[in-house]
């Protein structure tokens, strides 16, 4: 069973305009929220992450969105950049867990068009 | 610091092979895992240890062995190569100090294929 769910597998944005990924999680015990965005050829590196006593956080042009009741969240990039093209990763855990495991979405693969 | 290391970058083995992926870590980090990347399937864990001596499975472990002498190295055993464990394995490690295991620091990957 996919813990986290994430949308949509691809995203085509032109410069300048907001790029929206989606995802959604069943675990009510997750806490945690990270997005991780990986280049071509590199290993995944936290981007932003989001803890659920907040609804929203903001780093520059990345900001997450949180509704635990509909127990979704999403990461809006604004001013998209040729730069942010890259694959986005949303994930889920529980904060401070012994196991300290990530369930990982499937991954979104922004392009932005100059 | 270097962060967390993997070697060999790219592997191309036969089936039936053995090899083991190396990944050392220079954070004292207690908590390493091990995931691979295919493609449309995001990132599945293989397996993980929470420090030295403690591993444990994770969502898709066979094939695979691992073992943790040390704090610093986690080290992936393909006991016979298939071509289904083509992929693009990640090792990643996590700051343990105050319950921030979650914070995970992944390695550059190793690519392997299994002809």
């Amino acid at each position: 069973q996919q813990q986290v769910k994430q949308s949509p597998q691809s995203l085509i944005v032109q410069k300048g305009g907001i790029s929206i990924i989606n995802c959604a999680y069943e675990n009510t015990a997750f806490d945690y929220f990270p997005w991780y965005q990986q280049f071509p050829g590199k290993g995944p590196a936290l981007l932003i992450a989001i803890r659920p006593d907040v609804s929203e956080k903001k780093e520059g042009r990345f900001t997450i969105s949180f509704n635990k009741s509909a127990k979704q969240f999403s990461l809006h990039i604004m001013d998209s950049q040729p730069g942010d093209s890259a694959t986005y990763f949303c994930a889920a855990s529980k904060w401070g867990s012994t196991l300290g495991r990530l369930y990982f979405g499937r991954g979104t693969q922004l392009t932005v068009w100059p | 610091n270097a962060g967390v290391t993997q070697t060999p970058k790219f592997q191309v083995l036969k089936t039936g092979q053995s090899m083991t992926l190396q990944c050392a870590q220079d954070m004292n980090h207690e908590y390493m895992s091990w995931y691979r990347q295919d493609p449309g399937m995001g990132l599945r864990l293989i397996h993980y240890s929470v420090g030295a001596g403690i591993t444990d499975q994770g969502e898709v472990p066979n094939g695979y062995n691992v073992s943790r002498s040390t704090t610093e190295d986690f080290p992936l055993r393909l006991l016979s190569a298939a071509p289904s464990q083509t992929s693009v394995y990640f090792c990643a490690s996590s700051y343990s100090g105050a319950g921030r295991y979650n914070e995970q620091f992944f390695g550059p990957g190793t690519r392997l294929t299994v002809l």
